[in-house]
């Protein structure tokens, strides 16, 4: 399978900093997402980025497909962002497959 | 309101004890999966499915069964579960298989205990 490495694991930050969440992966891949897990569990998919770059609001995704990864900004963090963050990738030679990496937990205090 | 329901949310058993995780999408949508959640592992796939009577293993298929008979369901069934699957599990389900235009939607989750 396909290894995926996130980076840190953990981070704390106050209200209003930025922050820059990594994603590895250990082979070519044609789907990559970044998910939320909010502190009540509920998990949402925030970006579909398997190359390129895309924002959404204060968050912005870019992946380097060549050099395998990608990276997820978050600018002006708020407590509701708040949760672990997620990074799955996939590719076509075994459609629906997607490994997950560890997560990163986010705690944004006020 | 398009949604994915599992239920229980919350279950407790004993080792041996046959239990089935029922999962129900209202969005026919074709792609549905299971994923299991321990600490510090993040997400794992058990099985997916591609559409109706297609099933295939994730990274950890071992102990569980699935079903697809219907486009709606895809139960989860764990014939002799064991305390090493006690985990939190999510169901998900998509359109297509997952991309930029097949947004997957997840399940609230199930918590199982096994003792």
């Amino acid at each position: 399978g396909i290894q995926v490495e996130q980076s840190p694991p953990d981070l704390i930050l106050q209200e209003g900093a930025n922050s820059t969440l990594r994603c590895n992966f250990s082979d070519s891949v044609n789907n990559l997402q970044w998910f939320h897990q909010n502190p009540w569990g509920q998990l949402i998919n925030l970006f579909y980025i398997p190359s390129g770059t895309k924002q959404n609001g204060r968050l912005s995704a870019t992946t380097v497909a060549t050099e395998r990864y990608s990276l997820l900004y978050i600018s002006s963090s708020q407590t509701t962002d708040s949760g672990v963050y997620f990074c799955a990738v996939g590719r076509g030679s075994t459609l629906g497959r997607l490994y997950f990496g560890r997560g990163t937990q986010l705690t944004v205090w006020p | 309101e398009a949604q994915v329901t599992q239920n229980p949310r919350y279950l407790i058993t004993v080792t041996g004890k046959k239990l089935t995780v029922t999962c129900s999408q209202n969005m026919n949508h074709e792609y549905m999966s299971w994923y299991r959640q321990d600490p510090g592992l993040g997400l794992r796939q058990i099985y997916y499915s591609m559409n109706v009577e297609v099933t295939d293993k994730g990274d950890v298929p071992e102990g569980y069964k699935v079903s697809r008979k219907e486009k709606r369901n895809f139960p989860l069934i764990l014939e002799s579960p064991s305390p090493n699957q006690t985990s939190l599990y999510f169901c998900a389900s998509s359109l297509g298989r997952p991309s930029a235009k097949n947004i997957q939607y997840f399940g609230a989750g199930t918590r199982l205990s096994v003792l």
